[in-house]
């Protein structure tokens, strides 16, 4: 089991450029979690998946922001036309749908912080 | 509805002291609670979990937390503070109903560690 991974890990970027992060998620974790933080904040939720189906986005999702997990498995986050306040850690979590025998604990990945300059 | 409140933005403590860091939580239903700590430019590592079993308890790092369903608290501490538990940590209420899990994260507490 190697965990969530995502990468880029760091993303420096001008203003106006489009940005894409990915995530792998744990291999049998049907739900896929994105969550944007900010410096001294928690971690805000921005959109899961389960599966391939996108089942919740939060206002916080603008439509320069879109997330894919075209085959149920990976999923991708686009930024587009960055702007300063998009400079954040983007987190990826996973877990197992949730039931019963299910605690809800999520695992994260490392992050990916991007810089907008 | 569910809400998650830290009463600490920032804890200081001297290395070898007690570490209490403070959660309230409100839920509909019955929570699952956990702790999480972040060190700087890290991904959130789980310390414990409650899960509707034993109300104390343990997690990594000589971290535990009780869970006092009248107090509706879940605070974490630890008997002895190390310099590698300077991280910040946060208070995190997850509840399972038709919808699935829905899932709150408490502000933070930036725990700071003095030699």
């Amino acid at each position: 089991d190697t965990g969530v991974s995502q990468n880029p890990r760091h993303k420096i970027t001008k203003r106006g450029q489009n940005v894409t992060f990915r995530c792998d998620p744990i291999s049998e974790h049907n739900r896929l979690y994105w969550y944007r933080q900010t410096l001294g904040q928690g971690p805000e939720f921005l959109t899961y998946f389960q599966n391939e189906a996108q089942l919740e986005k939060s206002r916080l999702l603008s439509d320069r922001f879109s997330a894919e997990r075209p085959k149920g498995s990976f999923s991708t986050l686009e930024i587009q036309r960055t702007e300063q306040g998009d400079s954040a850690m983007y987190l990826c979590a996973s877990r197992l749908r949730g039931g019963r025998a299910n605690t809800g604990e999520l695992f994260f990945g490392e992050g990916s912080r991007l810089t907008v300059l | 509805a569910q809400s998650v409140t830290q009463l600490d933005s920032h804890v200081s403590v001297s290395e070898g002291t007690p570490v209490l860091l403070r959660c309230n939580y409100s839920s509909s239903y019955s929570p699952s609670l956990f702790w999480y700590v972040q060190h700087p430019n890290k991904g959130l590592q789980l310390l414990l979990k409650y899960t509707s079993a034993a109300t104390l308890v343990k997690g990594i790092n000589g971290f535990e937390a009780e869970f006092k369903k009248s107090e509706t608290s879940f605070h974490l501490t630890k008997p002895s503070a190390h310099m590698s538990d300077a991280a910040e940590y946060f208070c995190v209420v997850s509840d399972f109903n038709t919808g699935g899990f829905k899932t709150i994260f408490g502000a933070g507490t930036r725990l700071f560690v003095k030699a």
